[in-house]
């Protein structure tokens, strides 16, 4: 069974410029999620999906950060204009089940690691 | 959020046993336990999930006291492949819908093996 992917692997842009990541899920899996791991810390929940719909956002900054999963499978995060304190990152998981049942098993993909300059 | 507080570090040798405990004091009732293991450059990696009292899996045991406010992850024998960080997850897997805390991740432990 494939995992999940994520691309590009590393990035490097200056602050106030803008990047995309994409992750594909693992085929069949209704709930993806974004997550920032910042340098020595654990992972935060930026935004939960569950197929094309938010289930939760409140920790995406939304004044610079957008994801979109479109058709319920691929999703893009995006972050326009970047700051130095959004270098981390950026891990995509999946989950079979995910709302409906309290309990799931998130699979992640290898993150994509992001640094502002 | 359910906040979660682990202990930054732990050492050990191998074949003994680990146990690694997460405190969430205000876990809500739709909220569960879940426990990943991270490598460097890796992303997370499920390690054992549960609710209350006792699972076991072939790799680790969790055990949730009933009063759900801490939970202790059991390693077996460890390896020197065992060293890495382990974090413990908790929160309502269906999101802010379901009723409990958001996925909140702990700071991690970070378990070095020796021989």
């Amino acid at each position: 069974e494939a995992g999940v992917a994520q691309s590009p692997r590393y990035k490097i842009i200056e602050k106030r410029q803008s990047v995309a990541f994409w992750c594909n899920p693992i085929s069949g899996h209704a709930t993806l999620y974004w997550y920032q791991q910042i340098l020595g810390q654990g992972p935060k929940l930026l935004i939960q999906f569950q197929n094309n719909g938010v289930v939760d956002d409140s920790q995406l900054p939304k004044d610079r950060f957008s994801a979109e999963r479109l058709k319920g499978v691929d999703s893009t995060l995006k972050i326009q204009p970047a700051k130095l304190e959004d270098s981390a990152v950026y891990l995509c998981a999946s989950s079979l089940a995910g709302g409906l049942a309290g309990t799931d098993t998130q699979y992640f993909g290898p993150g994509t690691r992001l640094t502002v300059l | 959020l359910a906040k979660t507080t682990q202990p930054i570090s732990m050492d050990s040798y191998e074949g003994q046993e680990v146990n690694i405990t997460c405190s969430h004091n205000n876990i809500a009732t739709n909220d569960y336990i879940t426990w990943y293991q991270q490598f460097p450059s890796q992303g997370p990696r499920f390690i054992i999930q549960g609710y209350k009292t006792k699972v076991t899996n072939e790799v680790a045991s969790l055990f949730i006291p009933a009063d759900r406010k801490s939970s202790t992850l059991s390693l077996p024998r460890v390896s020197l492949s065992d060293t890495a960080v382990y974090y413990c997850l908790v929160g309502d897997i269906r999101g802010l819908t379901g009723g409990g805390n958001k996925l909140t991740f702990g700071t991690g432990t970070q378990l070095k093996v020796e021989l």
